[in-house]
C-alpha cells in the first residue's frame, strides 16, 4: 500500500515571501501521479498541481512549482510570493497510474499560514 | 473541470439515524468516489462507484454502513447508517471525467455531518 507523509503540520511565511512545503511518499509502483491540493476553511478541496512520475520536468502553474525527486520519493511544494489567499491547508495526494478509477492517498496535511 | 454540487451541505443528526447525501455533477463522468474527513484529520477514501455496477470499498467501510448508488453517470448517493458520533465528518464526492490515467479528481464542496 502507498503511504504519503507531510512531516510539517503547521508553516507560516510572510507575505510576498517563499515557502516550500514537504512531502515524501512511499510505493513499489512506476507510474503514478502525485498531487498537491489547497483546502480553504470553506472546506473546498482545490487542485492546486500536478506531477506526472514520467515526467522529469517539474510542474509549474504560476507561482506554485514542484520540487519532484523520484529516486528520493520527494514532492515538494514552492509557493513563490506568498498571498493571503494562499491561506490553507496544503495536502499532497498519490494516485496509481492503473487507470482513472484509482482513488487517492493523501497526507495529513500542513496548515499554511500568511503573515501579512 | 466539472462542477460538483452536495446536498445538504451540513446537518446535524441523532445517533441511530442514517443520513443520505447526494452527489450531482454536471456532465457525465466515469468515476465518482467518496471520501471521509474527521475533524482536523486527512481525507480518506471510503468507496470508488462506477455507474452501472457495485461500489468498490476501501479496507474499514463495509457497505452495510456505507450504501452507495450510482444510478446513471451524473449522480450518487451516499448513505451513512445507523450513526454514531463517531461518524462525525465532512463527506465530500469526487469525479474523474474519463478512464485514463491521466484523469485529474476535482471534489465537490463537502457535507458536514454531525451526530449527537
Amino acid at each position: 500500500a502507498q503511504t504519503v507523509t507531510q512531516s510539517q503540520p503547521e508553516m507560516s511565511v510572510q507575505e510576498a515571501e517563499t515557502v516550500t512545503l514537504s512531502c515524501t511518499y512511499d510505493t513499489s509502483e512506476s507510474d503514478y501521479y502525485l498531487f498537491w491540493y489547497k483546502q480553504p476553511p470553506s472546506r473546498q478541496m482545490i487542485l492546486v498541481i500536478r506531477q506526472e512520475a514520467y515526467k522529469q520536468q517539474n510542474a509549474t502553474e504560476n507561482r506554485f512549482s514542484v520540487n519532484f525527486q523520484k529516486a528520493a520519493k520527494s514532492f515538494s511544494l514552492k509557493i513563490s510570493d506568498s498571498q493571503l489567499g494562499d491561506a490553507a491547508m496544503y495536502f499532497c495526494a498519490y494516485r496509481s497510474g492503473g487507470g482513472g478509477a484509482d482513488g487517492l492517498t493523501f497526507g495529513k496535511g500542513t496548515h499554511l499560514i500568511i503573515q501579512p | 473541470s466539472a462542477v460538483i454540487s452536495q446536498k445538504p451541505s451540513r446537518d446535524i443528526c441523532q445517533r441511530g439515524t442514517s443520513l443520505t447525501i447526494q452527489c450531482q455533477v454536471d456532465s457525465q463522468v466515469t468515476m465518482m468516489f467518496w471520501y471521509r474527513q474527521q475533524p482536523g484529520q486527512s481525507l480518506t477514501l471510503i468507496a470508488t462507484a462506477n455507474q452501472g455496477s457495485e461500489a468498490t470499498y476501501e479496507s474499514g467501510f463495509v457497505i452495510d454502513k456505507f450504501p452507495i448508488s450510482r444510478p446513471n453517470l451524473t449522480f450518487s448517493t451516499l448513505t451513512v447508517s445507523n450513526m454514531s458520533p463517531e461518524d462525525s465528518s465532512i463527506y465530500l464526492c469526487s469525479v474523474t471525467s474519463g478512464s485514463t490515467s491521466t484523469d485529474t479528481q476535482y471534489f465537490g464542496p463537502g457535507t458536514r455531518l454531525t451526530v449527537l
